[in-house]
């Protein structure tokens, strides 16, 4: 199974609205990432965990709060946002360590704030 | 900082004609490289990948690229290009560290 998957595919929410972005991945992976896109852009990386431990963070907004409950599963919780962090939201996973670093990516999800 | 750049921002294909994509990246040592592909509204996708060894790597849909080192180069070629490859193609480059570092993307338009 080389499939991450991520739950919503799509998701309105307004400026005062809490929601969260799932992430998952049976792969064995040891490494998570977010990774937010714009249109016609490449994507952005915001946050790595590694072995369950936040390891990078890309200098993010404090709305938004990444989480990683066990090695399969990441979360990114979303609060107060502005239309500006409308975006594509990609979630990534690969091996923590060796040579060949390869990040598989889940299909994302596409945020609307309104 | 290591940087990927792509130099082809947009690129105009008729179909049947022949592709070639540049990125060229800044790092000296041992590198890890990607080529992805976006089609229109539709996630990331692995066209190839190079970690070591022969350096013309063949990859999904008929698309190939070659490892250049004295270059610093990973160009991505396909000898006949087809409608359904009009997308945004992105290279990324591994130099450790966790950190993936993608080029700004070519956009290619294949006109039937």
């Amino acid at each position: 199974d080389t499939e991450v998957t991520q739950t919503p595919k799509h998701l309105v929410m307004g400026m005062t609205n809490k929601k969260s972005l799932k992430c998952e991945q049976h792969m064995g992976h040891r490494a998570m990432y977010w990774y937010k896109q714009k249109a016609k852009k490449p994507p952005e990386l915001m946050f790595v965990y590694s072995y369950e431990k936040l390891s990078i963070n890309e200098s993010v907004p404090s709305r938004f709060s990444p989480e990683c409950p066990n090695s399969s599963l990441l979360n990114l919780h979303l609060h107060a946002l502005q239309p500006e962090d409308s975006a594509l939201y990609l979630c990534a996973s690969s091996q923590a360590t060796g040579r060949r670093h390869e990040q598989y990516f889940g299909p994302g999800t596409r945020l609307t704030v309104t | 900082a290591q940087s990927v750049s792509q130099h082809n921002h947009h690129v105009i294909l008729s179909e049947a004609a022949s592709l070639e994509l540049g990125c060229n990246y800044s790092y000296g040592g041992t590198v890890n490289l990607f080529w992805y592909v976006q089609y229109p509204g539709q996630h990331l996708q692995l066209l190839l990948k190079y970690f070591s060894g022969d350096p013309l790597v063949k990859g999904i849909k008929g698309f190939e690229a070659e490892f250049i080192k004295s270059k610093f180069s990973f160009n991505l070629r396909k000898p006949s290009v087809q409608w359904s490859d009009t997308a945004e193609y992105f290279c990324a480059v591994y130099t450790g560290f966790q950190k993936l570092v993608f080029g700004t993307g070519t956009r290619l338009l294949v006109s039937p």
